[in-house]
């Protein structure tokens, strides 16, 4: 697509509650990163692939937190047994190689209620 | 793991002043990266300077890579560059952005 796209917008959960955040790149760009960011700070890094592969993982706050790129394409931010605390946007962004440009979603803001 | 620090942390302008925008970081980088984060959430891209200047309209960026920092230069300000603006540093051969907190910028008409 033309830019990168993620969905839904705006998520509102209960707390308990399992989510799923999508992030569909940039078409051709190899890789994808992930970034939560808290009101009045900067973006966190997450973790980010190349590809399908995720190389690096070390952002994940805890094991409530995955990510997946199956096909190396779209890519699946999950949060299982959401708290409070999780609330917060979360951003995705992509490049068409490691260390090149970023190009940053609108990003996806959550509230977990 | 490396530091980015951006200054000041705020700033207000009148309309057509001009400012400079500061990012210090604390460790060699392979690439940075100026955002505007405007007042509805988005990340814009502004600039992807490893080192040397480059201009944009009334915007422009410098980066001394061997003196680890960077500047932004925003001319002529309009009320439309208002919102956060970040600096990002590609560091450890690529791969993680690490972003500074931010300065945040009002003008005022």
């Amino acid at each position: 697509g033309a830019g990168v796209s993620q969905s839904p917008r705006y998520k509102v959960t209960k707390r308990g509650q399992d989510v799923a955040l999508r992030c569909d790149p940039i078409s051709g760009h190899v890789s994808l990163y992930w970034y939560r960011q808290a009101l009045g700070q900067g973006p966190e890094f997450l973790t980010y692939f190349n590809y399908e592969a995720q190389q690096d993982k070390s952002g994940l706050p805890n094991d409530r937190f995955s990510a997946e790129r199956p096909e190396g394409s779209i890519s699946t931010l999950t949060i299982q047994r959401t708290e409070q605390r999780d609330s917060a946007m979360y951003r995705c962004a992509s490049s068409s190689g490691q260390g090149v440009e970023a190009f940053f979603g609108q990003g996806t803001r959550l509230t977990v209620v | 793991g490396i530091q980015v620090e951006q200054s000041p942390p705020d700033l207000i302008l009148q309309e057509g002043a001009n400012s400079t925008l500061r990012c210090n970081f604390s460790d060699s980088v392979n690439n940075l990266q100026w955002f505007h984060q405007n007042p509805w959430g988005q990340l814009i891209n502004l600039f992807y300077i490893p080192s040397g200047t480059k201009q944009n309209g009334r915007l422009s960026a410098t980066t001394v890579a061997t003196e680890r920092y960077s500047l932004l230069y925003i001319s002529s300000s309009q009320t439309t560059d208002s919102g956060v603006y970040f600096c990002a540093v590609y560091y450890n051969q690529g791969g993680k952005l690490i972003f500074g907190q931010g300065t945040e910028l009002s003008v005022k008409p």
